[in-house]
C-alpha cells in the first residue's frame, strides 16, 4: 500500500462547479498536511496547509483534514477555468520529509 | 522578487554523460530539496540539504550527486550510473525545520535522454 493515495483523473467539471479533491494516507503519525497546484510543465505553488484535523478556508478553497479516517480533502468552489490544473497533495510528520500524491488533473470547462 | 530559478529548462544527455541541473534561491532559506516527477507518481526525493556543506539522501539517491558550498545554491548532477533519467526534476526550498508549512518550488528542468 503506498503511503499517500490520490485519485489521478482526469476530472472535468463544467464551470461554476464546487471540485471535492481527496487523499487517502497510511501513516498514522502524519500531521502537516498540503495542498499544492501544478500547472503544466511548471513547478507546484503552496494552495494551503493544514495542521492536525480540521477545517482551513482560503477565498474559494476549503481544506479539511480528517485523522481519525487519513482522510484529506480540498473542495474549491465556483470553479474557473484558471484552476486547470494538476492538484497534489502532500504530508509529512517530521520537518525534513515530506511526502506527495500521485496528483489529480482537473479540467475546468467555460 | 524572491524565489527558485532552475535552469536549463530543457537539458538533452547523451548515453554515458554527467550532466548538471542549477537550482539557486534568494529567498534566504535554509533548507532545500531535489524532486523527482514521472508521470502518474508522485515527486520523489533525491536529495535535500537542511544546511551548507551538509546534505542527505533522499529515496532514489542512486545515480544522482548533489554539493551545498553556499546557502543560494544546491546543484544536482545526474549521473551516467542513473539508468533512467528521462523526468522532470523539481528543486525547492523552505525556511529551517518547516517543512510542514510548504515549499517554495521552481520551474523545473526537464531531462531527457537521446
Amino acid at each position: 500500500q503506498k503511503e499517500v493515495e490520490q485519485d489521478p483523473g482526469p476530472l472535468s467539471v463544467p464551470e461554476g462547479a464546487i471540485v471535492s479533491l481527496n487523499c487517502t494516507y497510511s501513516n498514522s503519525a502524519f500531521q502537516y498536511f498540503m495542498w499544492y497546484r501544478q500547472y503544466s510543465r511548471k513547478g507546484p505553488e503552496l494552495l494551503m496547509y493544514t495542521y492536525s484535523s480540521g477545517n482551513k478556508e482560503d477565498g474559494r478553497f476549503t481544506a479539511q483534514v480528517d485523522k481519525s479516517s487519513k482522510y484529506i480533502s480540498l473542495f474549491i468552489r465556483d470553479s474557473q477555468p484558471s484552476d486547470s490544473a494538476t492538484y497534489l497533495c502532500a504530508m509529512t510528520a517530521s520537518y525534513d520529509k515530506v511526502i506527495f500524491g500521485p496528483g489529480t488533473s482537473l479540467s475546468v470547462i467555460p | 522578487d524572491g524565489g527558485i530559478t532552475q535552469s536549463p529548462k530543457y537539458l538533452f544527455r547523451k548515453e554515458g554523460q554527467n550532466v548538471t541541473l542549477s537550482c539557486e534561491q534568494n529567498l534566504n532559506h535554509d533548507a532545500m530539496y531535489w524532486y523527482r516527477q514521472d508521470p502518474g507518481q508522485g515527486l520523489r526525493l533525491i536529495y535535500y540539504s537542511q544546511i551548507v556543506n551538509d546534505f542527505q539522501k533522499g529515496d532514489i539517491a542512486e545515480g544522482y550527486s548533489v554539493s551545498r558550498e553556499k546557502k543560494e545554491s544546491f546543484p544536482l548532477t545526474v549521473t551516467s550510473a542513473q539508468k533512467n533519467p528521462t523526468a522532470f526534476y523539481l528543486c525547492a526550498s523552505s525556511p529551517y525545520l518547516t517543512a510542514g508549512y510548504g515549499y517554495t518550488f521552481g520551474s523545473g528542468t526537464r531531462l531527457t535522454v537521446v
